[in-house]
């Protein structure tokens, strides 16, 4: 079965500080990687994405690096911000599966003033 | 542009009942999915719609099936509830354009309690 795996379950950051989300993915027919945020009482809203041609891709604080080899990607999250405390999603989508997101478990941050 | 819609937001069942809930995707939008998040299982794909199609099935019984619309509104039912049925039930939608892009915009879900 298609997996994808994420770590930490929670994460507890300090104002300022760099927030790491891990995942790792087994099935290597996925062609896309996205990243969601949501937020309490709402659904899952994309952040930023790669596809696996790209080892690294940044937007603003957000960085996304890949590596193709081990088969995993991580979130990046520079100057982490109380704003930013939120459930975070890694996710793999396969060739021709637009609407079937294979998501991880989920990582909780908490970023503490 | 309005964003995804969903209805009800909350509905509270007992078991054995069946429930159905409806998207309406952003305008231009032709694919919808749904997904079923429970803190246990995480976010798991249910089906995907496009052209009034299924074009993706997740691993859940038969009790779930939707439809969806010419108007590219869906609806997802779920017969014979149990309690472990007990979930949010997101709908997205997305352009479906090629190449897969995986962005899709999801609805703020609509959260079953079965009793």
């Amino acid at each position: 079965q298609q997996q994808v795996k994420q770590s930490p379950q929670s994460l507890i950051v300090q104002k300022g500080g760099i927030s790491i989300i891990n995942c790792a993915y087994e099935n290597t027919a996925f062609d896309y990687f996205p990243w969601y945020q949501q937020f309490p009482g709402k659904g899952p809203a994309l952040l930023i994405a790669i596809r696996p041609d790209v080892s690294e891709k940044k937007e603003g604080r957000f960085t996304i690096s890949f590596n193709k080899s081990a088969k995993q990607f991580s979130l990046h999250i520079m100057d982490s911000q109380p704003g930013d405390s939120a459930t975070y999603f890694c996710a793999a989508v396969g060739s021709g599966n637009t609407g079937k997101l294979i998501f991880g478990q989920g990582t909780t941050l908490q970023v503490k003033p | 542009k309005a964003g995804v819609t969903q209805t009800p937001r909350y509905l509270i069942k007992t078991r054995g009942q069946q429930v159905t809930l409806s998207c309406s995707p952003i305008s231009g939008h032709r694919s919808v999915s749904w997904y079923q998040q429970t803190p246990g299982q995480g976010l798991q794909f249910l089906f995907e719609y496009f052209s009034e199609t299924q074009r993706n099935k997740g691993n859940f019984p038969g009790r779930f099936s939707g439809r969806q619309f010419s108007n590219s509104r869906s609806e997802m039912n779920v017969s014979t509830l149990e309690l472990g049925d007990s979930a949010l039930y997101l709908c997205a939608s997305s352009l479906s354009g090629t190449p897969n892009t995986g962005e899709l915009f999801f609805g703020e879900g609509s959260r079953l309690t079965v009793l």
